[in-house]
């Protein structure tokens, strides 16, 4: 089945510091690719939209100057968390949606990706 | 405004069965997924319902009526490794997806 990796898994950093976290989708063509966070014990909320060549859609209270998102190949997408606080420690997962996913809107979801902030 | 509502939390018997239920509120509907995840773990996909009736995989089934807004997911044969979360999700009209707060599926010998 199709596959999306993300990288890095876990990552530690300073306050204050900026983090990147890279989507991939290895066999397919991911023209839309959704970024989500999860806080313990929380459903997945989605955080924005992006699609390949445009600008991503941010969802309300999400602030789109302090997570980043490129979406400049249909193979890859990133996030970056810009001068991160404890706050923003959260597990965060990418998903992607393209022609392997057919008429049928199925997601691919990446391994996530655990990010502390000290 | 659009919902999904689940029950937080079920225990079942391993070896036993057990049915999840879902209802929905979207905007549109194109599909309904139902997603297991295991603590600290991405979602993974477990099956995927836009017409109703049931689908069977395996030990896992899940139903779908459209008509009440309405979806379950069936685990026949519980065993230990499926003590989970399970998200139910719904696609809406601009293919976005409306996730429940999920279950937690407690198994217990």
């Amino acid at each position: 089945g199709a596959v999306v990796s993300q990288h890095p898994s876990w990552v530690i950093c300073k306050s204050g510091t900026s983090v990147k976290i890279e989507c991939r989708s290895l066999d397919f063509q991911a023209t839309t690719m959704f970024w989500y966070r999860q806080f313990p014990k929380q459903s997945l909320m989605l955080m924005a939209t992006s699609n390949e060549g445009s600008k991503a859609t941010y969802e309300q209270g999400v602030e789109k100057d302090k997570f980043l998102i490129n979406h400049a190949s249909l193979t890859l997408s990133t996030l970056t968390v810009t001068s991160a606080h404890p706050e923003d420690s959260s597990f965060y997962i990418c998903s992607a949606r393209g022609e392997a996913g057919g008429d049928t809107g199925e997601l691919f979801f990446g391994e996530g990706s655990r990010l502390t902030v000290l | 405004g659009q919902n999904i509502d689940q029950p937080t939390e079920m225990t079942a018997t391993e070896g036993a069965i057990v049915q999840i239920n879902c209802t929905y509120q979207t905007s549109g509907f194109n599909g309904l997924f139902w997603y297991q995840q295991h603590a600290g773990e991405a979602p993974t996909f477990l099956s995927y319902n836009v017409l109703d009736g049931l689908e069977e995989k395996g030990r896992f089934s899940s139903f779908l009526s459209r008509s009440k807004g309405y979806s379950y997911l069936l685990l026949k044969e519980l065993q230990m490794k499926d003590s989970a979360s399970y998200l139910c999700a719904a696609l809406d009209s601009n293919y976005q997806l409306i996730w429940g707060a999920g279950t937690k599926l407690i198994i217990k010998p």
